[in-house]
């Protein structure tokens, strides 16, 4: 069974700092990654997704992520974190092609950028 | 563009009682999939619908029912309604005929069981 990892509950950073929010996941395959963006009492905004090849992913807003197959881990990342960031962050997986395709979310990772 | 779109945006049911929540998914997708997404958790996979069957369901009882209609539009059906499905809903919509489908969401249905 596929799963994912968000082994923080919140993570702060001041703003102007480089941000990381941690995720790792367990899927057979070569997985599909994503990272999505919820603001209070909205839907879920894409921000950016890892399916082949380099391993840097870039996305909206500044951000990007890092695919590393050894550690099964896709950690999201800024450089330098706006007061705006603060949100909540779920990474997502998904199976290759073919079978059961499923998206199983994280619990999620509240992100609070300190002015 | 239009995004994908959710009605209502919240509702009040008492258990027992039936739900209706519908969506229109992003214009150029054909898939929707609906999420239960409970307070201080992540989404959770109830269902996915593809020509207007489904195919793909997550651990839901059989309470939880679906329907997609030609023009992809979908909706959401809860039955006997329990306390536990007070939760966000949210549907998100893809284009299964390109590559990965990234799926983008709604803004949900907020529903509240008495």
């Amino acid at each position: 069974a596929q799963s994912v990892a968000q082994p923080e509950d919140q993570v702060n950073v001041a703003e102007g700092n480089p941000l990381t929010v941690k995720c790792t996941y367990s899927v057979s395959g070569n997985p599909y990654l994503f990272w999505y963006v919820q603001y209070p009492n909205r839907g879920l905004q894409f921000l950016l997704k890892y399916i082949t090849g380099d391993n840097l992913v870039k996305g909206s807003y500044g951000f990007e992520a890092e695919f590393n197959k050894s550690q099964t881990s896709f950690h999201l990342k800024k450089p330098s974190a706006l007061v705006s960031d603060s949100a909540l962050y779920f990474c997502a997986v998904r199976p290759p092609p073919g079978g059961y395709q499923k998206v199983t979310f994280g619990t999620g990772t509240k992100l609070q950028v300190i002015p | 563009d239009a995004g994908v779109t959710q009605s209502p945006t919240h509702l009040i049911k008492t258990r027992g009682q039936q739900v209706t929540l519908r969506c229109s998914p992003k214009s150029g997708h054909d898939t929707v999939s609906w999420y239960q997404q409970a307070l201080g958790q992540g989404p959770q996979f109830i269902f996915q619908y593809y020509e207007e069957e489904e195919r793909q369901r997550g651990n839901f009882p059989d309470r939880f029912s679906g329907h997609q209609f030609p023009n992809y539009s979908s909706e959401l059906n809860v039955n006997a309604l329990l306390l536990g499905d007070s939760a966000l809903y949210l549907c998100a919509s893809s284009h299964r005929g390109v590559g990965p489908d990234t799926q983008y969401f709604g803004p949900g249905t907020r529903l509240t069981v008495l």
